[in-house]
């Protein structure tokens, strides 16, 4: 069965460093999503994009965040300078046009020193 | 703002005991309903959908939910847990006329005493 894989498993960083999260949608799909969970507290969205740009951002999804389809298989999520409190489990999901339903990757977790 | 509420935030049941999570949800639209399932260790995984249809569906692993409209709930029940349901349960909807993204509920951790 086709899955959303990402890339790495458990990242460390200094703050103030550019971290980059990387995410293989399934194949077909063409929705793609980022979501984060704080440890403890709930999944919140973070991004949509949809033909090449963004369709929708939360309000956490600021200037130092940015996404990428850099080719026809990765999708990534670029934090430019982080902070302490970017530490967290980060998401990649997609769906495709026979649904709504969003299909989750095992997710990154970010840690920020 | 569209919200999603999960009323029990850690529950801890025996072997065989049934299992009642509610969920209500804020947003008067029409809506796509889930519930995610986060087994220790691993990522989330879907365990169930309501798009349309009858409101009582079934999932994996023995799940069912119930959609009802007028209370804005999607409730998850399974009439006999195992210990292999302990995981963290996390209700979720999608507003129709906006697919681009699922708000999700706080969570509810389930911990199963064998």
């Amino acid at each position: 069965e086709p899955e959303v894989t990402q890339t790495p498993s458990h990242q460390v960083t200094q703050m103030g460093q550019e971290v980059i999260l990387r995410c293989v949608p399934i194949s077909n799909h063409l929705y793609f999503y980022w979501y984060r969970q704080i440890l403890g507290q709930k999944v919140e969205f973070l991004v949509s994009f949809y033909n090449n740009e963004i369709s929708e951002k939360s309000e956490i999804f600021d200037d130092q965040f940015s996404v990428e389809r850099p080719d026809g298989s990765n999708f990534t999520l670029k934090i430019r300078s982080t902070k302490l409190e970017d530490s967290a489990m980060y998401f990649c999901a997609s769906s495709g046009l026979a649904g709504p339903e969003q299909f989750f990757g095992p997710g990154t977790r970010l840690t920020v020193l | 703002a569209q919200s999603v509420s999960q009323h029990n935030h850690h529950v801890i049941l025996s072997e065989a005991a049934s299992l009642e999570l509610g969920c209500n949800y804020s947003y008067g639209g029409t809506v796509n309903l889930f519930w995610y399932v986060q087994y220790p260790g691993q990522h989330l995984q879907l365990l169930l959908k309501y798009f349309s249809g009858d409101p009582l569906v079934k999932g994996i692993k023995g799940f069912e939910a119930e959609f009802i409209k007028s209370k804005f709930s999607f409730n998850l029940r399974k009439p006999s847990v195992q210990w292999s349901d302990t995981a963290e349960y996390f209700c979720a909807v999608n507003p129709m006329n906006r697919d681009d993204k699922i708000i999700f509920g706080k969570g509810t951790r389930l911990h199963i005493l064998p």
